[in-house]
């Protein structure tokens, strides 16, 4: 079991551009959740993918987008780039038949804005 | 809305210390609780959860009970390890089926020989 994989692990963007990051989940899950974690702190929901459908959103502007396939795999889009959106973009994977919501992450992509 | 309060860091030990990270929550409802444990370089990994009021989750030594009454899950361990030395995040989930999860800010642990 591979478990949660994202690519690319690292991506060095400047501010106005374009930036599109990929999560394959765990064996068996069919959720997708995105997280911001930035320097220091803790990591903050952006939105949550299920049967390709948007099912939960964070607190982040409509710049910040995603997609989820038919083989549960996930885009995270975010375009007009800020500075500000420099942080470490984690995915996590989960099943909605868990109760308890135990969610898998992968290694995350580091993204820096210039 | 909910929310998750830990303890600032860093936290500093010596090798075979006792080691208490405080956890207060405030949620709707009856979240679940986790604590997850960040090592430099690497995404997080599911330390130990607890489900239900008065559950204990544990995992490699690592003790936290579920406490409505405080609103706590603390993280205890009896003895710790340079090993440990990583960023322990305390998090819940709130409305249970593959919700959000909503994190604290993080505990930095530092242990020493």
């Amino acid at each position: 079991d591979a478990g949660v994989t994202q690519s690319p692990t690292h991506l060095i963007k400047t501010r106005g551009q374009q930036v599109t990051l990929r999560c394959s989940p765990k064996s068996g899950h069919d959720t997708v959740s995105w997280y911001q974690q930035a320097l220091g702190q803790g990591p903050q929901f952006i939105f949550q993918y299920y049967e390709e459908e948007e099912r939960q959103r964070g607190n982040f502007p409509d710049r910040f987008s995603g997609h989820q396939f038919p083989n549960y795999s996930s885009e995270l889009n975010v375009n007009a780039l800020l500075l500000g959106d420099s942080a470490l973009y984690l995915c996590a994977s989960s099943s909605l038949a868990d109760t308890y919501n135990e969610q898998f992450f992968g290694p995350g992509t580091r993204l820096t804005v210039l | 809305g909910d929310s998750v309060t830990q303890m600032e860091g860093p936290v500093t030990l010596s090798e075979e210390a006792f080691l208490t990270i405080n956890c207060t929550y405030t949620a709707t409802g009856y979240p679940s609780l986790f604590w997850y444990v960040q090592y430099p370089g690497e995404g997080l990994q599911l330390l130990l959860k607890a489900t239900k009021a008065d559950d204990k989750g544990s995992n490699k030594g690592f003790e936290a009970t579920y406490r409505k009454e405080t609103t706590s899950f603390h993280l205890e361990k009896g003895s710790v390890q340079v090993s440990d030395s990583a960023v322990y995040f305390c998090a819940l989930s709130s409305t249970g089926t593959a919700s959000k999860l909503t994190f604290g800010t993080g505990t930095r642990l530092q242990v020493t020989l």
